[in-house]
């Protein structure tokens, strides 16, 4: 089992839905998870950064992270064309167990339809 | 947020040959990273840059053929040796957000995009 999975979709979706990406993870030692965007030809760029379970939301985008199924989530409220992306989950542990690499998910690719 | 660069931004190269990665960040940051990004795969980290000590590697990948320099604290380059089509992939440096640690989070440049012939 990978430790992180994420469907890599493609996701099509018509403006204005509410975008849903997951991710599973299997290593119960995560506790720091980000969400980054990656435009075609671009680096990924960090969009939302949690810690440990709960919501975070920032703007249109809200965070989730449930440690007791090992699933985080990214919603997208009131998508645009813009948000057309790639969308990758990354988790590492504590730091407390020093610096541990960010594991990251395949990815998933969204398209928004104006 | 950091400001990365990357040169050259992409390159096609022939099988055999070497070609080095500069990443270039606009302040100074301890830890660098190398990642490679393969169609259909996950961002995989090659390793870790601490400025005035060797580069950590992760397992699979290994000092002679990915040697990386770090001589300063805004600088580090990758290098790709004795190419082969799987080295086909994007390379991506990355360096450690606010806290100093890569548990806070990583900022990425924009990728260099290599093809072997």
């Amino acid at each position: 089992q990978k430790e992180v999975e994420q469907d890599p979709g493609p996701l099509s979706v018509p403006e204005g839905a509410i975008v849903s990406l997951n991710c599973t993870y299997s290593n119960s030692a995560f506790q720091y998870f980000m969400w980054y965007r990656q435009y075609s030809r671009k680096g990924p760029e960090l969009l939302m950064y949690t810690y440990s379970s709960g919501n975070k939301e920032d703007g249109r985008f809200t965070a989730q992270v449930d440690k007791s199924s090992k699933y985080i989530s990214l919603f997208i409220r009131d998508s645009q064309p813009s948000d057309s992306a790639t969308y990758l989950c990354a988790m590492t542990g504590s730091v407390l167990s020093g610096n541990t690499p960010l594991v990251f998910g395949k990815g998933t690719r969204l398209s928004v339809i104006a | 947020s950091a400001v990365i660069s990357q040169k050259p931004s992409r390159d096609i190269c022939q099988r055999g040959t070497s070609l080095t990665i500069q990443c270039q960040v606009d302040s100074q940051v301890t830890m660098m990273f190398w990642y490679r990004q393969q169609p259909g795969q996950s961002l995989t980290l090659i390793a870790t840059a601490n400025q005035g000590s060797e580069a950590t590697y992760e397992s699979g990948f290994v000092i002679d053929k990915f040697p990386i320099s770090r001589p300063n604290l805004t600088f580090s380059t990758l290098t790709v040796s004795n190419m082969s089509p799987e080295d086909s992939s994007i390379y991506l440096c990355s360096v450690e957000g606010r806290g100093g640690t890569s548990t806070d989070t990583q900022y990425f440049g924009p990728g260099t995009r290599l093809t072997v012939l």
